[in-house]
């Protein structure tokens, strides 16, 4: 069964660093997003992506982050400079998305960024 | 930001009976409603999806339940299995006029036991 891939699963990285968080979408699947967990709290969502563009964005997502489709499939989540509160679980999902239906969302298994 | 809550943090059921999770929204334009279950470090599974023109959405051993009116939503897995035991999650969505995105509710661990 097609799944979402999302590499490294751990990284660890110093305050102030760029990181790039990795994700493989479902192939036919043409939405793709970018939610967190900081421990503790709720899955929130970041952005979302379509077209090659940003569909939409939460106000977490700030000038730090940006996402990038390089290629036909990954799909890429960059934050410039890592601040402590940016230490997360960070999931990858994607959606087929067609006229009438196929609204689900589906997860990879998340990146768990550490900031330090 | 409360738009999707789940107000039962943990629930314990015995193998065999039924598991009822419940969760409640505010925003009315919502019209997609979701339930994942997650295990620790892996990322959520989706379960089972009702639209905002239905009521039930039935998929084996997991029935969904909507009340529009109420703004509630509930889960019910029958029988309970100790594999079912994970967080639960709601989410939901605006998919008419909306982006899609997802908002989550604060998730029930369920512990089914033997």
């Amino acid at each position: 069964e097609p799944e979402v891939t999302q590499t490294p699963s751990h990284q660890v990285t110093q305050m102030g660093q760029e990181v790039i968080l990795r994700c493989v979408p479902i192939s036919n699947h043409l939405y793709f997003y970018w939610y967190r967990q900081i421990l503790g709290q709720k899955v929130e969502f970041l952005v979302s992506f379509y077209n090659n563009e940003i569909s939409e964005k939460s106000e977490i997502f700030d000038d730090q982050f940006s996402v990038e489709r390089p290629d036909g499939s990954n799909f890429t989540l960059k934050i410039r400079s890592t601040k402590l509160e940016d230490s997360a679980m960070y999931f990858c999902a994607s959606r087929r998305g067609l006229a009438g239906g196929l609204n689900e969302q589906f997860f990879g298994p998340g990146t768990r960024l550490t900031v330090l | 930001d409360q738009q999707v809550k789940q107000n039962s943090p943990s629930l314990s059921v015995q193998e065999g009976r039924i598991s009822i999770l419940n969760c409640d929204y505010t925003n009315s334009m919502f019209d997609y409603f979701l339930w994942y279950k997650k295990y620790p470090a892996e990322g959520p599974t989706f379960l089972i999806s009702i639209s905002s023109i239905k009521d039930k959405n039935e998929d084996g051993r997991f029935t969904v339940f909507l009340n529009k009116s109420a703004k509630h939503l509930s889960l019910h897995i029958v029988p309970s299995q100790p594999g079912d035991s994970a967080v639960y999650f709601c989410a939901a969505a605006r998919v008419t006029g909306g982006g899609n995105k997802l908002t989550f509710g604060t998730g029930t661990q369920l512990k089914v036991e033997l």
